[in-house]
């Protein structure tokens, strides 16, 4: 089956540094990457959808300028969590359409998240 | 707009009884549903998912799930529950089957007892 990889797993920072997330799909190419966070026993909230080429969306109530979002090809979208700061400590999974030859999607398929904490 | 409401945040069964589980939508388009199932520390597995086919859905590890229209629901069931099967469960909803972000639940975790 398709398989999308986000890397690292988990990362632990200091507050004020940034962190890079990275989302890869690995045997499809996704022009569209959408990014979710999961806070402790809560469910998947939608940050931003990433595209290829061009900007990101970013859902209401999500600083743009705090989460940085670049898709630089059709198998990696990357998120960097600026100037992070403990309430960022969160689960953040990601995940890809897979295309069909005929158009649209068929199915998303997530990746593993990565856990941040920001102390 | 779409949206999904899980009842029970919390549901425990014996081993080898039924699991319900569990999801009402809110859609003003002809929904696409989905079941995912989340392990500590994990992403998200597709159990099923309803794209406007048949109504009941079979998934993976013996789960499927009814969608019912005059109900605005798609419960999860399985016959007999296993240990393995404690996890958290999320329903979602979609305005087709993948090109879209999901809107999910806020997810049934749930706990089975030998």
């Amino acid at each position: 089956g398709a398989v999308v990889s986000q890397h690292p797993s988990w990362v632990i920072c200091k507050s004020g540094t940034s962190v890079k997330i990275e989302c890869r799909s690995l045997d499809f190419q996704a022009t569209t990457m959408f990014w979710y966070r999961q806070f402790p026993k809560q469910s998947l909230m939608l940050m931003a959808t990433s595209n290829e080429g061009s900007k990101a969306t970013y859902e209401q109530g999500v600083e743009k300028d705090k989460f940085l979002i670049n898709h630089a090809s059709l198998t990696l979208s990357t998120l960097t969590v600026t100037s992070a700061h403990p309430e960022d400590s969160s689960f953040y999974i990601c995940s890809a359409p897979r295309p069909m030859t005929s158009g649209g999607a068929d199915e998303q398929f997530f990746g593993p998240g990565t856990r941040l904490t920001v102390l | 707009a779409q949206s999904v409401t899980q009842l029970g945040s919390h549901v425990s069964v014996s081993e080898g009884a039924l699991v319900l589980l569990r999801c009402n939508y809110s859609s003003s388009v002809p929904p696409y549903l989905f079941w995912y199932v989340q392990y500590p520390n994990q992403g998200l597995q597709l159990l099923l998912k309803y794209t406007s086919a048949a109504t009941l859905v079979k998934g993976i590890n013996g789960f499927e799930a009814e969608f019912k229209k005059s109900e605005t629901s798609f419960h999860l069931t399985k016959p007999s529950a296993h240990m393995s099967d404690a996890a958290e469960y999320f329903c979602a909803v979609s305005k087709n089957s993948g090109n879209t972000p999901l809107v999910f639940g806020k997810g049934t975790r749930l706990s089975v007892i030998a």
